[in-house]
This record gives C-alpha cells, sequence and structure tokens, in this order.
C-alpha cells in the first residue's frame, strides 16, 4: 500500500532555511502521471498548497512562495526533498507530502514545524 | 483569505443531510473537472472523500456525494454520523497564475448535533 512520511526539523529560527524529506513506498516517482506535493496547515488554519513534482522533474510551484522554495526527487531513495528558504514565524505549520495523480490521495502524517529565535 | 470560498461552519443532526459548498472561479472549479473533497479530524492528515468532482475512493461511505454546478461545487453527506465531523476541505486545479496548480478552500467545520 502507498505511506509517505514527513522528516525534517522541529524547530527553525527566523531567516534559516528549511529542509524536509518525504521518504514513500507503494509507488514510484518514474511511473508516468505521478507526482508528490507538499501542503501546509497553520495551527487552526486551512491549507495551503505548496509545490508539486512529477515523474518527468516537472516542477510546479505556489506563485506567492515562488521565489522561496525548490522541490527535488531522488527517485532511487523514493525521497522527494522541499526546501524553503528565508523562514519567518508565520510559516509555522504542519507540513504534509501527498501521492498525486491527478489529486492529493494519499497523504503523510504531517511534521509540525516551528519558527521560533 | 482561501483561492476557493466555503462556509466557516455547517451542522445537522444524525440521520439528517448537509450539503458543503465551495464557490471558485471559470479558472478553477468552473473550467476543470479536477475538485476533490478531504475530511479532517483534529490532529490528523487530510483524507480524500471525493475525487474529480463526484467521484468516490475504495473504501470511502455512499453517504458521501459530490457535484458541481458552474463555478461551484457541493459535498453532501447524507445520513449523518457522529463520526462525520470533522472540518471538511475543497480543493481544485487551477490554471491561475497567481495561485499556481491547486488550490484549497477555507475548510467547513461540520458539527453533528
Amino acid at each position: 500500500q502507498i505511506t509517505l512520511k514527513e522528516s525534517g526539523p522541529t524547530l527553525v529560527k527566523p531567516t534559516q532555511t528549511l529542509t524536509l524529506t518525504c521518504t514513500f513506498s507503494g509507488f514510484s516517482l518514474s511511473t508516468s502521471g505521478v507526482g508528490v506535493g507538499w501542503i501546509r496547515q497553520p495551527p487552526g488554519k486551512a491549507l495551503e498548497w505548496l509545490a508539486l513534482i512529477y515523474w518527468n522533474d516537472d516542477k510546479r510551484y505556489s506563485p506567492s512562495l515562488k521565489s522561496r522554495l525548490t522541490i527535488t526527487k531522488d527517485t532511487s531513495k523514493n525521497q522527494v526533498v522541499l526546501t524553503m528558504t528565508n523562514m519567518d514565524p508565520v510559516d509555522t505549520a504542519t507540513y504534509y507530502c501527498a501521492h498525486n495523480r491527478g489529486d492529493f490521495d494519499y497523504w503523510g502524517q504531517g511534521t509540525l514545524v516551528t519558527v521560533s529565535s | 483569505q482561501s483561492a476557493l470560498t466555503q462556509p466557516a461552519s455547517v451542522s445537522g443532526s444524525p440521520g439528517q443531510s448537509i450539503t458543503i459548498s465551495c464557490t471558485g472561479t471559470s479558472s478553477d472549479v468552473g473550467g476543470y473537472n479536477y475538485v476533490s473533497w478531504y475530511q479532517q479530524h483534529p490532529g490528523k492528515a487530510p483524507k480524500l472523500m471525493i475525487y474529480d468532482v463526484s467521484n468516490r475512493p475504495s473504501g470511502v461511505s455512499n453517504r458521501f456525494s459530490g457535484s458541481k454546478s458552474g463555478n461551484t461545487a457541493s459535498l453532501t453527506i447524507s445520513g449523518l454520523q457522529a463520526e462525520d465531523e470533522a472540518d471538511y476541505y475543497c480543493s481544485s486545479y487551477t490554471s491561475s497564475s497567481t495561485l499556481g496548480n491547486w488550490v484549497f478552500g477555507g475548510g467547513t467545520k461540520l458539527t453533528v448535533l
């Protein structure tokens, strides 16, 4: 079955760069039509789509955050990495990765990242 | 402010039916049949309930149904059960250059009275 799990720091300081890793199993990111996306959710607030990478290395970003985001994949390791630069307290949120094949049908458990000095 | 507009809250009694709306534009909800609905219980990850406007993934109760008219999509839950109490989010593919490729609604809190 398809599973995904996010990993990374739980606490980052303002201005630092956040690096999150999504490790998945049950599918291959070299299969046509498959993608892995990142979505975040500030405490008590709504979901926000951040980025998505497709099997063919096509990368899509939220325009409002594009300058700060980079998404990459390592197909051999079944991992997708998201980096976000210049972190701010407003970036405090639970960050999810999710399998995409037209919609986000499988999600990781999420990882809470707090931005504080 | 989210790109897709949902009511902040809805409520219903056990056994009743409720409908949650999700209003977008012709660049997202109205332009594509790529509308999804997600259920989220407190402290849990979202769960896909409806995809491509009206399709249910395997394992999702047939009490959940989706539809779309123009720029507004809807999620209907019939025969409300206590376990349905959760937050619900709609999502759509979008061609808007200002929104990117995927947008979510602001979420609707469903209370089962």
